[in-house]
């Protein structure tokens, strides 16, 4: 089974700033995908981002983007330019060759102000 | 478009009475899935469905819950009896095919007393 950690509960951020929310993950696989999730306060989840593990290039979504390094297991979220209506709780989430999707246990961000 | 849509959006019962959530998908998504949040955890998979077949519910505590999806479409998870620590919030998720992204309703909140 894979396991998703992500080892910082909590962020804060000064509006306009940058935040990087890290995220590892332990597998056996050489094929697999990686995502971002949100999920702001009382409301669903969204897909923020995706990878997948056999492009070396690494995501953007606008202001979010994706460091993944595959060797070191290790995919992480930067957020530029932070808004208010980023703060949310961001998980990190892995899908095996079985489509099971595995997330870690998430990341509380704050944009202050 | 309509999106993942749950009912109740909030549900409280005292132990041992049975509770049922009702989850519809996104029209034309296949793929439904049904996972427990805990608070401020990462959702863990209970059940994931392809069409009317329960495909991977190795998580899925059977002795008490249960979980159809007749003709396809429309899903129910129940839960019978119920105990204080089945107090969560409960998703329900659908892709267009396992290999897709997942859009998530808003969830249903269960309070055991």
């Amino acid at each position: 089974a894979q396991t998703v950690t992500q080892s910082q509960p909590e962020m804060s951020v000064q509006e306009a700033e940058t935040v990087t929310l890290s995220c590892t993950y332990d597998t056996s696989e050489n094929n697999y995908y990686l995502f971002w999730y949100k999920q702001p306060p009382s409301r669903q989840m969204i897909l923020v981002i995706r990878q997948e593990a056999y492009k070396q290039q690494n995501a953007t979504e606008n202001r979010f983007s994706v460091n993944f390094q595959k060797a070191a297991k290790s995919f992480s979220l930067k957020i530029s330019d932070s808004q208010l209506g980023d703060t949310a709780m961001y998980f990190c989430a892995y899908r095996s060759n079985d489509y099971k999707l595995s997330f870690g246990a998430g990341t509380t961000v704050t944009v202050r102000a | 478009e309509a999106g993942v849509v749950q009912s109740p959006r909030y549900k409280i019962i005292e132990k041992k009475q049975p509770v049922a959530f009702w989850c519809n998908p996104i029209s034309g998504h296949n793929t439904l899935y049904w996972y427990l949040q805990n608070l401020g955890q990462g959702p863990e998979l209970l059940i994931r469905y392809e069409n009317e077949e329960a495909v991977d519910d190795s998580q899925l505590p059977k002795d008490r819950f249960s979980a159809e999806r007749l003709k396809g479409v429309d899903s129910t998870l129940k839960i019978q009896p119920a105990e204080l620590g089945d107090s969560a919030v409960y998703l329900c998720a659908s892709s267009p095919a396992p290999t897709g992204e997942l859009f998530f309703g808003e969830g249903s909140r269960l309070t055991v007393l």
